[in-house]
Order: structure tokens, then C-alpha cells, then sequence
């Protein structure tokens, strides 16, 4: 059975840090694509970055210098360290397997920036 | 970015009854397109990929049509576990992006 868990979601003040961390069982991150999707009620549901087999990164935008995307193959985990929060970075977080349509999604955790 | 426009925004539905959804991209995708369910308080399900092939597990009633620009999501007949909202997705290009869902709610 595929299991993608997301801890590490909370309270930061605008200009601060957190790391999400997904746990994924039934499945091997370093060989497949994995991505973080977010989504508030405003602006519903925004792919935020996805890392490949190879290694190969994209960031949206509006993460792009502020967000790293990485995973640790030993411990079967993937990382999405966010630093420089904004207020619009608000939203739950998801974990999910691949990159064109994810078929495996985590049950997301919620980051809330606010001071 | 491609955007996605879903119509309409919520439907009312009984069970029983034949639910069409339609989503148009603002330039063309081929059938890089995908359909998700989502229901209160939990993840997007992914329901349909590459426009028309149906995920394994995800009963037959639900399909899709379409390329391009303009697809459809059609329920053939509602179950009571269908109503949530439904999004469309493409996958042709980057940033993937998302409709803003169509939510099917109890008439």
C-alpha cells in the first residue's frame, strides 16, 4: 500500500522558516517524480514544485529563491524547506507522486504566516 | 501560464442523474489534461488522466472526452459517494494549473 505522510505544517511569523517533511511508504522517491501542490480557498490549488528521478527541480514562481525542494532516498523522504514565509504562503501543503497528474497524494498539512 | 475555466462553478444534482463538467484551457494542451475529486477535509483523488483514460479503481461511470482546448467530465449516473467538487488540471506545460472546481452538491 502506498502512504505519503506530511508533518512539520504550523504557525510562522511573515519572514520566517519552516520545513515540511513527507513520509512515503510503498513507493521509492528516488525513482520516480515527487511534488508539493498547495491550496487555500483564494486561490485553490497551486503546484508549488516537483523534483525528478534525476534530480531535475522546478519551482513555481512565487516560490522560486525562497523554497528548496529535496529528499533524502535513505530514509525514503521528501523535503520542502520554506523560508521568507509570506502571508500568501498560507495554505495546506501536499506531498504527491509524480509531476504530469499525481496519482498518490499525502493528507496535507497546514501552514499558517501570520504575525 | 495556461488557464483553466471550469463551467459551471457548482451544480444540483440527484442521485441517479447524468453530471457533465466542463473545463477549457486558454490555449492548447493536447490531452495533457487530468480530472481530480475532492471531498471536505482530504486530498484530490485523481480520477481521469490524459484526458479520457480512466484511472484503475475508479468506476466506470465516470469518463472523460475532449483535447485541446475543451474537455468534459461527464458522471453518467450520480452515487451518493460523487458529490464533491471536481477539478480539471493540465499537465502540457509548466506551471501545471488547476481549474477552480466544480462542486456537486445535493438537490
Amino acid at each position: 500500500e502506498v502512504r505519503l505522510v506530511e508533518t512539520g505544517g504550523g504557525l510562522s511569523q511573515p519572514g520566517g522558516s519552516l520545513r515540511l517533511s513527507c513520509a512515503v511508504s510503498g513507493l521509492t522517491v528516488g525513482t520516480t517524480y515527487m511534488s508539493w501542490v498547495r491550496q487555500t480557498p483564494l486561490k485553490g490549488l497551486e503546484w508549488v514544485s516537483f523534483i525528478s528521478d534525476g534530480g531535475d527541480i522546478y519551482y513555481a514562481d512565487s516560490v522560486t529563491g525562497r523554497f528548496t525542494i529535496s529528499r533524502d532516498t535513505f530514509r525514503n523522504m521528501l523535503f520542502l524547506q520554506m523560508n521568507s514565509l509570506r502571508d500568501d504562503d498560507t495554505a495546506i501543503y501536499y506531498c504527491a507522486r509524480g509531476h504530469w497528474w499525481p496519482d498518490y497524494w499525502g493528507q496535507g498539512t497546514l501552514v499558517t504566516v501570520s504575525s | 501560464d495556461i488557464r483553466m475555466t471550469q463551467s459551471p462553478s457548482s451544480v444540483s444534482a440527484s442521485v441517479g442523474d447524468r453530471v457533465t463538467i466542463t473545463c477549457r484551457a486558454s490555449q492548447g494542451v493536447g490531452n495533457w489534461l487530468a480530472w481530480y475529486q475532492q471531498k471536505p477535509g482530504k486530498a484530490p483523488r485523481l480520477l481521469i488522466y490524459a484526458a479520457s483514460s480512466l484511472l484503475t479503481g475508479v468506476p466506470s461511470r465516470f469518463s472523460g472526452s475532449g483535447s485541446g482546448t475543451d474537455f468534459t467530465l461527464t458522471i453518467s449516473s450520480l452515487q451518493p459517494e460523487d458529490f464533491a467538487t471536481y477539478y480539471c488540471q493540465q499537465a502540457n506545460s509548466l506551471p501545471r494549473t488547476f481549474g477552480r472546481g466544480t462542486k456537486v452538491e445535493v438537490k
